[in-house]
């Protein structure tokens, strides 16, 4: 079976510092699709970042973006410029098909 | 476009009390979902359809029915309430596209007493 670990349950990052979020995932498969979800105090699940496993080429979204290590089965975050309205929980997601696979997610804190 | 609605937002059951957890969206998803989130656990998916008619079982069934009548609408329903299933509840939908990001409501927070 699929598993996700998110290693680290708590981060903290100095507001215009980067931070890098952990995520490890175990599969026996060679196509699937990877994500960072951010979920605020509000509740609200917003898509940070995706990545397909078939691109060898790191998935980028203006600030956020992946070290994506297929051999090893890593999908690490990286935030540049941290802002105050980056803290949340990040969840690392794995799908292959109709079932996705969360991690226990790992809440940041923006220290001003 | 009002994406995924869940309703309620909060729900306070006593144990084995019924009760039916909504969720529809408007975005012609095929594929709709429901999730738990428990402190330290992340979101495990519990049940989910890949269109009308079609549903399976995820991680976390046990306790929890569904039905896909129609495109829009995917209830959870819990038939007798036990205080394991306090947690947060999130519905999501996608469409047919595997890369696609899922589409999630603003939650539902059930407490079972």
């Amino acid at each position: 079976a699929q598993t996700v670990t998110q290693s680290q349950p708590e981060m903290s990052v100095q507001e215009a510092e980067t931070v890098t979020l952990s995520c490890t995932y175990d599969t026996s498969e060679s196509d699937y699709y990877l994500f960072w979800y951010k979920q605020p105090p509000s509740r609200q699940m917003i898509l940070v970042i995706r990545q397909e496993a078939y691109k060898q080429q790191n998935a980028t979204e203006n600030r956020f973006s992946v070290n994506f290590q297929k051999a090893a089965k890593s999908f690490s975050l990286k935030i540049s410029d941290s802002q105050l309205g980056d803290a949340a929980m990040y969840f690392c997601a794995y799908s292959r098909t109709y079932k996705y696979i969360f991690g226990t997610g790992t809440r940041l804190k923006v220290l001003a | 476009n009002a994406g995924v609605t869940q309703t309620p937002k909060f729900q306070v059951l006593k144990t084995g009390q019924s009760m039916t957890l909504q969720c529809a969206q408007d975005m012609n998803h095929e594929y709709m979902s429901w999730y738990r989130q428990d402190p330290g656990m992340g979101l495990r998916l519990i049940h989910y359809s890949v269109g009308a008619g079609i549903t399976d079982q995820g991680e976390v069934p046990n306790g929890y029915n569904v039905s896909r009548s129609t495109t829009e609408d995917f209830p959870l329903r819990l038939l007798s309430a036990a205080p394991s299933q306090t947690s947060v509840y999130f519905c999501a939908s996608r469409d047919r596209r595997l890369n696609e990001k899922l589409f999630f409501g603003s939650g539902t927070q059930l407490s079972v007493l």
